[in-house]
């Protein structure tokens, strides 16, 4: 990818169980987004995390981060079949303009 | 608050054809970004503008694609002479004045799903 990997690429999991996808990326950044997409749409922003940041919560969704790894992860706590979609990382470089995107993961929870 | 609107949704256009892809950001928005995503895969950057100008266009193709965001209407991406490779979604998203990319949240559209037959 052009920034990072993510992991795993994909994930099957039962309603009701968390689901964690990690992410890294290469060069020092202001902050770190993730993005949901839902089959054959448009990315829908999740949250924000900044560089300055370790960890972040937004309803059941729990990002960290950390700097000195370079990496990222996204836990989806009790999971709904709802949450079936593709989950990216993206992250915009220091001094950069562009906010680059990691593969995504491809999550599927069964119900 | 109408979202990014993209058009056209999908676009089927024989190889050496000429593919236009509208967008108009949210109200609001001076900064739109042009994205690619092939079936299965993450987004690849193209293109950022602010109105009238090109910021950086380091990951469009130096040949075949042009983008314009100008002082009135929507951005446009063209592709000229299109090949079967330029079959993909293409995503635009918008940002607010002042809050670009160190900011954060990128607003998406739906998508343009050009297929180069």
């Amino acid at each position: 990818s052009q920034q990072g990997e993510e992991d795993p690429q994909a994930l099957s999991i039962q309603e009701g169980e968390n689901a964690t996808m990690n992410c890294s990326y290469k060069t020092s950044i202001n902050n770190l987004q993730w993005y949901r997409q839902n089959s054959g749409r448009g990315l829908v922003h999740l949250i924000l995390i900044r560089s300055n940041e370790r960890e972040k919560h937004s309803g059941r969704l729990r990002v960290t981060l950390d700097t000195s790894k370079k990496s990222s992860s996204l836990l989806i706590t009790a999971s709904r079949a709802a949450d079936t979609a593709s989950y990216f990382c993206a992250s915009t470089n220091t001094g950069g303009f562009k906010t680059i995107f990691g593969a995504g993961t491809r999550l599927f929870v069964k119900a | 608050n109408a979202g990014v609107m993209q058009n056209p949704r999908h676009l089927v256009r024989r190889r050496g054809q000429e593919a236009r892809l509208r967008c108009s950001p949210m109200k609001g928005h001076s900064h739109v970004y042009w994205y690619r995503q092939l079936p299965e895969e993450g987004l690849k950057f193209m293109v950022y503008l602010q109105k009238e100008n090109i910021i950086d266009e380091s990951g469009m193709p130096k040949e075949r694609f042009s983008a314009e965001f100008p002082k009135e209407g929507p951005s446009i991406l063209r592709i000229q002479q299109v090949v079967r490779g330029d079959s993909a979604a293409y995503f635009c998203a918008s940002s607010p004045l002042g809050g670009g990319p160190s900011t954060g949240e990128l607003f998406f559209g739906e998508g343009s799903r050009l297929t180069v037959l």
